[in-house]
């Protein structure tokens, strides 16, 4: 099994809509997660962290679910500009030797169409 | 700097050839990660320093990859006699890492444009 796994879709949305995308982690001891962006032939760029709460920033919206061990990343009135790759990051735990290490998910493509 | 620098940006090698690959981080940060990305595929994990601390060296895919960290701060990425699937981008991040245990926050990791390498 992944230790991160994601659809790797594309999802294709009209812009305006609500797009969902979940990740599931092996790890059930993983520290801290992320959702970081990729834009075609681009670097990875950090998009937001993910908080136990759950977490809000403008149209985004992060919810972790410790149980299921499950990450989702909601994105509402979807424009133009959010077309990207979204990868789901997550940190294992500092007592297995992870350290600061980052395990990436392969990423789910994300296409808003006019 | 303000950001992670990397140099060359592109890289067009013979087979057979060694390369270096450079990374610059962003002043005071004292994790600095190196990932290659093959085309379509996700973020693989090379090597990761950690201040003074002995590098994690699991993800060098061969003996032909080492990586080095002078005075903590620049980093070079060297392969030797470079083959065509060593073809990719190779990414260089840097983080700060305050702290230990299962409480400390982390903040996350800021790439470099990366490297792209041709092995041909």
């Amino acid at each position: 099994r992944k230790e991160v796994e994601q659809d790797p879709g594309p999802f294709n949305v009209p812009e305006g809509a609500t797009v969902a995308f979940n990740c599931t982690y092996s790890n059930s001891a993983s520290q801290s997660f992320f959702w970081y962006r990729q834009d075609c032939r681009k670097e990875p760029k950090l998009l937001m962290s993910v908080y136990s709460s759950g977490n809000e920033d403008g149209r985004f919206t992060a919810q972790l679910n410790r149980a299921s061990q499950y990450i989702s990343l909601l994105i509402r009135d979807s424009k133009l500009s959010d077309s990207a790759t979204y990868l789901c990051v997550v940190r294992p735990p500092i007592l297995t030797g992870g350290g600061n290490k980052l395990t990436f998910g392969t990423g789910t493509q994300l296409k808003v169409e006019l | 700097g303000a950001g992670v620098s990397q140099s060359p940006s592109n890289k067009v090698t013979e087979k057979g050839k060694d390369v270096e690959l450079r990374c610059d981080p962003i002043s005071g940060h004292t994790a600095l990660y190196w990932y290659r990305q093959s085309l379509g595929q996700g973020l693989e994990f090379l090597i990761y320093f950690q201040g003074n601390s002995a590098p994690d060296k699991s993800g060098l895919p061969s003996d032909r990859f080492s990586a080095e960290r002078t005075g903590g701060s620049v980093s070079t990425l060297t392969i030797q006699r470079t083959q065509q699937e060593d073809s990719a981008v190779y990414l260089c991040a840097s983080s700060q890492f305050r702290g230990q245990g299962p409480t400390n926050r982390n903040y996350g990791y800021t790439f470099g444009s990366g490297t792209r390498l041709t092995v041909v």
